[in-house]
């Protein structure tokens, strides 16, 4: 079965500092893999995917994220967080063979601190 | 485009009632997943529909069933409801399959509350 670990529940960084949020993944073969990120109160909005390829990623809002097979990992990463990112992170993982349907993480909470 | 849409907003139920949450999926989409919310946790799947038939199932009761139209729209219905349904409800729409050039776009979903 596919499952996804996001290990960090709340991550606080100060505004202009880089960001790294982790995630990993079970699943037996290559996996789909995407970000999406949730305001208080709202749907979720992709930022990035990962279907095959260069297993460096690039998404909107300059955010990007590298597959690693080896570490079964996914992390999301920003070189300068805005205060405007403040929201949760979710990692999620299709197994093509189980449908289209997303796994999630459980999720990160970003505080972005002035 | 209109993207995702979600319809009610908001909803109140009482324990025991039922309820019908609404869904029209982005323009050229033809597939359509659930997903329920809880607070916080990540969204879970519910069901997905495609060709007006249920297609998968995640862990849900037979209290929750759907529905899909010719127009692509879904219906989420949940029976019987109870305190642990209160939670923000998703709706997804895709392509059939995804690949390299399809991904899911979510809707704003509907928060219920059951009291």
């Amino acid at each position: 079965a596919q499952s996804v670990t996001q290990p960090d529940i709340h991550i606080t960084v100060s505004e202009g500092a880089s960001l790294e949020l982790r995630c990993n993944y079970s699943y037996g073969a290559t996996p789909y893999l995407f970000w999406y990120v949730q305001s208080p109160g709202q749907g979720l909005q992709l930022l990035l995917k990962y279907f095959s390829g260069d297993t460096l990623v690039q998404g909107i809002k300059g955010f990007e994220a590298e597959f690693k097979r080896s570490q079964s990992s996914f992390n999301l990463r920003k070189p300068s967080v805005h205060w405007s990112d403040a929201a949760e992170y979710f990692c999620a993982v299709v197994g093509m063979e189980y449908g289209n349907k997303l796994v999630f993480g459980a999720g990160t909470i970003l505080r972005v601190k002035s | 485009d209109a993207g995702v849409t979600q319809s009610p907003t908001h909803l109140i139920k009482t324990r025991g009632q039922q309820v019908t949450l609404r869904c029209s999926p982005k323009s050229g989409h033809d597939t359509v997943s659930w997903y329920q919310q809880a607070l916080g946790q990540g969204p879970q799947f519910i069901f997905q529909y495609y060709e007006e038939e249920e297609r998968q199932r995640g862990n849900f009761p037979d209290r929750f069933s759907g529905h899909q139209f010719p127009n692509y729209s879904s219906e989420l219905n949940v029976n019987a409801l109870l305190l642990g349904d209160s939670a923000l409800y998703l709706c997804a729409s895709s392509r059939k399959g995804l690949s390299k050039n399809t991904e899911a776009f979510f809707g704003q979903g509907t928060r219920l509350t059951v009291v």
